[in-house]
């Protein structure tokens, strides 16, 4: 089991849906991020909030909306999301960013994201 | 975008042998780190090794950094069937408005055969 936790682990959807990903630690961690990951590629960076602020968006289209409600929960909402949207979404976690540059990222399981 | 570049992109064993993976980067890192990826899982972190640091060890993991020629390989020894997974290189840049963003490499799918 890792410990950082997401759900749901599935989801389906259609083009004009809203969903929301959720990703929570109880690590103390202040740092969270959304990574992209599609078949057999590496993750791509998405967000990043550092104590609950966002600190980076790596260009992501605003049919992709982040939140970060405390320092244990990250949401992603959905909406209206094209077929290529489909792929694993994972998240992750990590110590706070005075030192975060040399602290691993503790990565959920993801959710398997299709896009009918 | 993807600094990292890693080779091979798949390498085949049999159990007990040595596995070699290398990656090579192109900016000026702080760090470099080491992801393994059981398939349909997330990521779980292996090793860190920081830009001062010429060689780290763990168990039956071995990672060298060579800063002078961006690259690093990541050796695992004695290998066994339950090391099959996709590995990745990520690293993290030097100070600056990078913050804390890891950037991967393709990564190398290793499956070790019983």
């Amino acid at each position: 089991d890792t410990e950082v936790t997401q759900t749901p682990k599935h989801l389906v959807m259609g083009m004009t849906n809203k969903k929301s990903l959720k990703c929570e630690q109880h690590m103390g961690h202040r740092a969270m991020y959304w990574y992209k990951q599609k078949a057999k590629k590496p993750p791509e960076l998405m967000f990043v909030y550092s104590y609950e602020k966002l600190s980076i968006n790596e260009s992501v289209p605003s049919r992709f909306s982040p939140e970060c409600p405390n320092s244990s929960l990250l949401n992603l909402h959905l909406h209206a999301l094209q077929p290529e949207d489909s792929a694993l979404y994972l998240c992750a976690s990590s110590h706070s960013r005075a030192n975060s540059l040399n602290q691993p990222q503790h990565f959920g399981d993801g959710t398997r994201l299709s896009i009918l | 975008s993807q600094q990292g570049e890693e080779d091979p992109q798949a390498l085949s064993i049999q159990e007990g042998e040595n596995a070699t993976m290398n990656c090579s980067y192109k900016t000026s890192i702080n760090n470099l780190q080491w992801y393994r990826q059981n398939s349909g899982r997330g990521l779980v972190h292996l090793i860190l090794i920081r830009s001062n640091e010429r060689e780290k060890h763990s168990g039956r993991l071995r990672v060298t950094l060579d800063t002078s020629k961006k690259s690093s390989s990541l050796l695992i020894t004695a290998s066994r069937a339950a090391d099959t997974a996709s590995y990745f290189c990520a690293t993290v840049p030097q100070l600056g408005t990078s913050g804390s963003r890891l950037t991967f490499g393709e990564g190398t799918q290793l499956t070790v055969n019983p």
